[in-house]
């Protein structure tokens, strides 16, 4: 199975309730990146974290990671119909040697 | 900047018919990827340049596929012939990878059908 595999696949929330997608990786990583992709368009990435980092912000995403459990989870805090879209989470390691290896995605509907 | 451009942006055609994908990198950017996205395979890593060198491309599917990167600004992902099972969005990332960057930019991608 792929490096990163996110969870839920799907997730649906009304608008201003936080979201919470988990992502889990097999191998050791040196770090981990999470991206949003609205429908049809590329990817866009949102935030990376280092493997010796446990938690970062930025605006209203949270991104923690725990390497002992090999896992990692992106919290969208007072969401809008805006934040729409499928997030993955990618890992780079020593052993991927300069690509990241992308999960399949978790697909969040915000309801206005 | 004007990010990654790709084109075509929709290219439709028929079974056997040679494609060709092209991509231009944000500049300065030294190492670009090639995507494939469908509902049932999900994203898919094709192939990777670093300094315009093939460095990884198991995940080129077959002989049918082939990259090239003549130079920093230019790359082609080229499908001969192509089959109907090869429709699917076909996205082109750039990224500056020098200690720890790592972030990928993303083209609009092509999405690509085959009759």
């Amino acid at each position: 199975s792929q490096q990163g595999e996110e969870d839920p696949q799907a997730l649906s929330i009304q608008e201003g309730e936080n979201a919470t997608m988990n992502c889990s990786y097999k191998t050791s990583i040196n770090n981990l990146q999470w991206y949003r992709q609205n429908s049809g368009r590329g990817l866009v990435h949102l935030i990376l974290i280092r493997s010796n980092e446990r938690e970062k912000h930025s605006g209203r995403l949270r991104v923690t990671l725990d390497t002992s459990k090999k896992s990692s989870s992106l919290l969208i805090t007072a969401s809008r119909a805006a934040d729409t879209a499928s997030y993955f989470c990618a890992t780079d390691s020593n052993t991927n040697a300069g690509k990241s290896t992308f999960g399949d995605g978790t697909t969040l509907t915000v309801k206005p | 900047d004007a990010g990654v451009i790709q084109s075509p942006r929709h290219e439709v055609t028929e079974m056997g018919q040679e494609v060709t994908l092209r991509c231009k990198p944000i500049s300065g950017h030294n190492s670009l990827f090639w995507y494939r996205q469908t509902m049932m395979r999900g994203l898919e890593l094709l192939i990777y340049f670093n300094n315009n060198v093939p460095i990884d491309d198991s995940g080129m599917p077959e002989d049918r596929f082939s990259a090239k990167m003549p130079n920093a600004s230019f790359s082609t992902l080229k499908i001969q012939p192509s089959e109907p099972r090869d429709s699917a969005v076909y996205f082109c990332a750039s990224s500056f990878r020098a200690g720890q960057h790592y972030e990928q930019y993303f083209g609009p991608g092509t999405r690509l059908t085959v009759t």
